[in-house]
């Protein structure tokens, strides 16, 4: 399958500084990026999907001026989580898909390893 | 109600057992994923299936969508399978709705 890395795999943070996490497709252009958080024994929840070149889509709850999410070329995305607040830890994944690699009208989905942030 | 549901939550079983975790959705889907998260919560994709079975090596993966109903199947367990099994559709922006995850521990 196609390779979704992100940078860092973890972060440890004063609160009220801002953190920038990559996500990079490694070998396809990822056309499509998604942003997911997940809380300690809970499930993953979207918090928004990037498009190649146009703003993100965020889901209800998910301020944007506070997670601002870049999608400036095919191969990267990045999320800054900024003025971050202890409550702000947690574990963050990207995903990605490319239509070049859809297999059905449902494009498939890559995972990069995950960022945890924790913010003191 | 969750539009994913598991179950079991969590499962031990002893190695070589056979394994099996369930998966109900509410809403019509393209496609179910079944995903593996390991301890140090990086995801790795198992299936992506829309009808029928898929099988890949020790793994197999059912899916009845009249039903909406996928199972996944772990034969000749190995302590080295567990890990979170988690079961996801599609939602509109092609992103993925999760359920919660089973838990599994496979003792040797």
């Amino acid at each position: 399958g196609a390779v979704v890395s992100q940078h860092p795999s973890r972060v440890i943070c004063k609160s009220g500084t801002s953190v920038k996490i990559e996500c990079r497709s490694l070998d396809f252009q990822a056309t499509t990026m998604f942003w997911y958080r997940q809380f300690p024994k809970q499930s993953l929840m979207l918090m928004a999907t990037s498009n190649e070149g146009s703003k993100a889509t965020y889901e209800q709850g998910v301020e944007k001026d506070k997670f601002l999410i870049n999608h400036a070329s095919l191969t990267l995305s990045t999320l800054t989580v900024t003025s971050a607040h202890p409550e702000d830890s947690s574990f963050y994944i990207c995903s990605a898909s490319g239509i070049t690699l859809a297999l059905s009208s449902y494009n498939e989905q890559f995972f990069g390893p995950g960022t945890r942030l924790t913010v003191l | 109600k969750n539009e994913v549901e598991q179950s079991p939550q969590n499962l031990t079983a002893q190695e070589g057992e056979f394994i099996t975790i369930n998966c109900s959705y509410s809403v019509g889907i393209s496609a179910l994923h079944w995903l593996q998260q390991h301890p140090g919560g990086g995801i790795v994709s198992l299936f992506m299936l829309s009808s029928g079975k898929k099988k890949h090596g020790r793994l197999i993966a059912t899916i009845n969508i009249q039903e909406k109903h996928s199972s996944l199947h772990i034969t000749a367990s190995h302590p080295r399978d567990s890990a979170v099994y988690i079961c996801a559709i599609g939602g509109s922006q092609g992103n993925l709705i999760f359920g919660k995850g089973t838990k599994l521990s496979v003792k040797p």
